[in-house]
């Protein structure tokens, strides 16, 4: 089994739907929590960073993190077909041996048609 | 001004060829890495340097050779590459513990 599980999709929604990408994890000691957007043949870029549980909200971004549950969540509101990439959750833990050793789910493709 | 760049974009090579990548970043980060998505998107860590010092190193073939000459490079030596090895390589750097950039990537394509 493989640390973080992520549904790879592919996920289509119609333009100005609401999506949610979601990822659960085993490892009880990650405190950091990210999502990536990855467009066609371009690099990771980072969009949400939530430090333990809670909500975060960035514009149209919402990442939410449950840890009771290992459980993060990311919400796209208004989606556009700009929004159309991989969506990639990543996150680590504390202490030297995990120091910048990020953990990736496999992505979820998302397709927003017009 | 790109902010973490690689060199080459493409690289087509047969088996058994020796190759390098180049990563380079004006971000004045301490940490740099390497990482590798296979066919699946699936990205996993290969190593990171923190001041050209090597602090991870996930169990990758010792056919991989990370060098780091200076804070803001850190270069990927692959030896005598294998069919398996075809796969999209990224450098990323940071600050310590904190949030990563990535480079646009090398697709590497071993025949």
């Amino acid at each position: 089994q493989k640390e973080v599980e992520q549904d790879p999709g592919p996920l289509s929604v119609p333009e100005g739907a609401i999506v949610s990408l979601n990822c659960t994890y085993s490892n009880s000691a990650f405190q950091y929590f990210m999502w990536y957007r990855q467009y066609s043949r371009k690099g990771p870029e980072l969009l949400m960073y939530t430090y333990s549980s809670g909500n975060k909200e960035d514009g149209r971004f919402t990442a939410q993190v449950d840890k009771s549950s290992k459980y993060i969540s990311l919400f796209i509101r208004d989606s556009q077909p700009s929004d159309s990439a991989t969506y990639l959750c990543a996150m680590s833990g504390l202490g030297s041996s995990n120091t910048g050793k990020l953990i990736f789910g496999q992505g979820t493709t998302l397709q927003v048609k017009p | 001004d790109t902010a973490v760049s690689q060199t080459p974009k493409y690289l087509v090579t047969q088996m058994g060829n020796d190759k390098s990548i180049k990563c380079e970043q004006n971000l004045g980060h301490d940490t740099m890495y390497w990482y590798k998505q296979d066919s699946k998107k699936f990205l996993k860590i290969m190593f990171s340097y923190n001041n050209k010092e090597l602090i991870i190193n996930e169990t990758v073939p010792n056919r991989f050779s990370p060098k780091s000459p200076d804070k803001a490079h850190l270069n990927l030596h692959i030896n005598s590459l294998e069919l398996g090895d075809s796969a999209v390589y990224f450098c990323a750097s940071s600050h310590p513990e904190e949030t990563q950039y990535f480079g646009p990537g090398t697709r590497l394509l071993v025949l």
